[in-house]
Order: structure tokens, then C-alpha cells, then sequence
């Protein structure tokens, strides 16, 4: 059972490339999360998603670009890649998204704009 | 703004000690409280949760207590073990949000 699978572990980026980063989940679950986790100020939520087709933003969506064709694939994409966006990104996903129902959390990927 | 703030930022405990990590919190609408845990290289994991109707939750040596009035939860690990070394992150939710609010992290350290 693999869970929430993140893809890569690790890029480095220059400056106004772009990227997106992989994730999936096989647990059939209906709730997708991006977070972003840097140094000292835990974790960020920066897009969700309830269902296929359906995405909002999070607390820090600038900068980021989501979709959701199908239940177990929850793409992030960086356009114009900033230094401010070297982070450590984590996919989650849970199955209704309700009081007690925990998160699960990918390995993440490590990202580092130069 | 940090919605939960957590401390402290590290914390050194001999094995066999408890380690206590606090966080609170300024949002009344707030009605899950789950603390999670991370090792090196991987993402938060589950530890623990609870909602504010009760006062205190134990799971073998995980015990969270929680202060409605004083709008603060703490994380006890009793028997503190050096595999407990990880960094642990308390969080909020309230029911019809779709946003885990975390605080900050503690890194927790236990010397054998």
C-alpha cells in the first residue's frame, strides 16, 4: 500500500523556469492538500481540492497552479519559478475532509530555486 | 499570523523523561486539535488528536491535555525514548474548513 506518492524528491530550478510536481494517492480518497513547510514556520496550505474538477486556494496560492482530472492525482505547478518559492512541498490526502478524519501525508519534494 | 503557536522551538530531554510541548490558540471556532510527528525526510505523520469537549486524551505514552478557557493543548511524552526524536507539530481545524493550521514545530531530541 503506497499511499501518498510524491515525485521528484528533490530539483533545483533557476530562476523563471517552470515545474510541476507529482503526486498521487491510491487510498481513494476524495480530499487532496498542498502544503509548502519551511524553516521555522511549519506548514503552509497553499491549494486543495474536494473532488475531480473541483480546486481552491489555500493560504498562500500566489505564485502556484493546481488541477484535478481524476481521485488520485493532484499535480502542483510552478510557472515562473522565484527564489521565495525554495520550500519543501507535501501532498496530503483524506477521505472526507471532517472533524477526526487525519491527513496523510507524502515523503515530499525538496525544491531549491537558484 | 500564526494561528497556533507553538513551544518551544527545541527541546533537549533525557531518556526516561517527559517532554512537554505547548501551543495555543486565539480561534474559539477551532474544534480538532490533532498533533502530528515528522522524521528527517519524511512527511508529518498522525500522533494523536483530540477535540475540546474533553479535557485530556492518553494513547500509551502520548497524553494530550487541553485547556478550553485558556485556549491551550500541550503534548506530554512520558518515558521519553530516543526514538521519539522527531519534530512535532501541534495544529488546529474547525469543522467546515479545509485548512490544517499548524504551529510552528519542536524539535524534540531524547539523549540516551
Amino acid at each position: 500500500n503506497a499511499g501518498v506518492t510524491q515525485t521528484p524528491k528533490f530539483r533545483i530550478l533557476k530562476i523563471g523556469q517552470s515545474m510541476t510536481l507529482q503526486c498521487t494517492q491510491d487510498m481513494n480518497h476524495n480530499y487532496m492538500y498542498w502544503y509548502r513547510q519551511d524553516p521555522g514556520m511549519g506548514l503552509k496550505l497553499i491549494y486543495y481540492s474536494v473532488g475531480a474538477g473541483i480546486t481552491d486556494k489555500g493560504e498562500v496560492p500566489n505564485g502556484y497552479n493546481v488541477s484535478r482530472s481524476t481521485t488520485e492525482d493532484f499535480p502542483l505547478r510552478l510557472e515562473l519559478a522565484a527564489p521565495s518559492q525554495t520550500s519543501v512541498y507535501f501532498c496530503a490526502s483524506s477521505y472526507i475532509d471532517r472533524v477526526g478524519q487525519p491527513q496523510h501525508f507524502g515523503d515530499g519534494t525538496r525544491l531549491s530555486i537558484l | 499570523q500564526q494561528q497556533v503557536k507553538q513551544s518551544p522551538q527545541s527541546l533537549i530531554v533525557q531518556k526516561g523523561g517527559i517532554s512537554i510541548i505547548n501551543c495555543a490558540y486565539e480561534n474559539t471556532a477551532f474544534d480538532y486539535f490533532p498533533w502530528y510527528q515528522q522524521f528527517p525526510g519524511k512527511g508529518p505523520a498522525l500522533l494523536i488528536a483530540i477535540r475540546p469537549d474533553v479535557s485530556e486524551k492518553k494513547e500509551g505514552r502520548f497524553t494530550i491535555s487541553f485547556n478550553k478557557s485558556a485556549k491551550q493543548f500541550s503534548l506530554h511524552i512520558m518515558d521519553s525514548q530516543p526514538g521519539d526524536s522527531a519534530t512535532y507539530f501541534c495544529a488546529a481545524l474547525y469543522t467546515g474548513a479545509n485548512n490544517l493550521f499548524f504551529g510552528t514545530g519542536t524539535r524534540l531530541t531524547v539523549i540516551p
